[in-house]
């Protein structure tokens, strides 16, 4: 069963407009991660977040966790044609170093 | 790129045969664990290799099985294949085992079963 759920499914917007995905997830953790997968090829890791972090930056990407609504957020700025991808975050439950993925948000961004 | 890599990478079998998958960590990385992602689907984690000993196992049948070499490559062998194995398996290598740590993927292996 998929530990964290992405919301939405899919996402369409145009090119320097902001996107915003969100996760939810079942159980407590440790850290939280965001990948982006272009057309079913490898993960890219984007961003690790831990439970005692409550925002993190890298780039033109902005991550929020709330450990009590068991929630984050991957907030995509001035997005760009080349960030259409599906973005999958991950917990790793117990901290054993096993990812778990939700289904993912398909992001298209149009030119 | 993440200088893990993975081959072949597509391949084609039919129900009942064997397969085997193969995944070369990035340089200094002894962990690698092995994901299976069906179309549409995230991916699920099928087990991890450290340092050649296998370090924790997703719901898996043992049909699915493993290894770790020397230099921390490794290998996904699947037994009795059946339709539902088609998926994309992804290899990601870290640093440690442990928690907290970013996991490098590959670019997967794409496996049809007819």
């Amino acid at each position: 069963s998929q530990q964290g759920e992405e919301d939405p499914q899919a996402l369409s917007i145009q090119e320097g407009e902001n996107a915003t995905m969100n996760c939810s997830y079942k159980t407590s953790i440790n850290n939280l991660q965001w990948y982006r997968q272009n057309s079913g090829r490898g993960l890219v890791h984007l961003i690790l977040i831990r439970s005692n972090e409550r925002e993190k930056h890298s780039g033109r990407l902005r991550v929020t966790l709330d450990t009590s609504k068991k929630s984050s957020s991957l907030l995509i700025t001035a997005s760009r044609a080349a960030d259409t991808a599906s973005y999958f975050c991950a917990t790793d439950l117990k901290s054993l170093g096993r990812l778990y993925f939700g289904r993912g948000t398909q992001l298209t961004v149009w030119p | 790129e993440t200088g893990v890599t993975q081959s072949p990478t597509h391949l084609i079998k039919t129900r009942g045969q064997q397969v085997t998958l193969r995944c070369s960590s990035q340089s200094g990385h002894n962990t690698v664990s092995w994901y299976q992602q069906a179309l549409g689907q995230g991916p699920q984690f099928i087990f991890q290799y450290y340092r050649e000993e296998e370090n924790g196992r997703g719901n898996f049948p043992p049909r699915f099985s493993g290894l770790q070499f020397p230099n921390y490559s490794s290998e996904l062998n699947v037994n009795a294949l059946e339709l539902d194995d088609s998926a994309l398996y992804l290899c990601a290598s870290s640093l440690l085992a442990g928690g907290g740590e970013t996991q490098y993927f590959g670019p997967g292996t794409r496996l049809l079963v007819l």
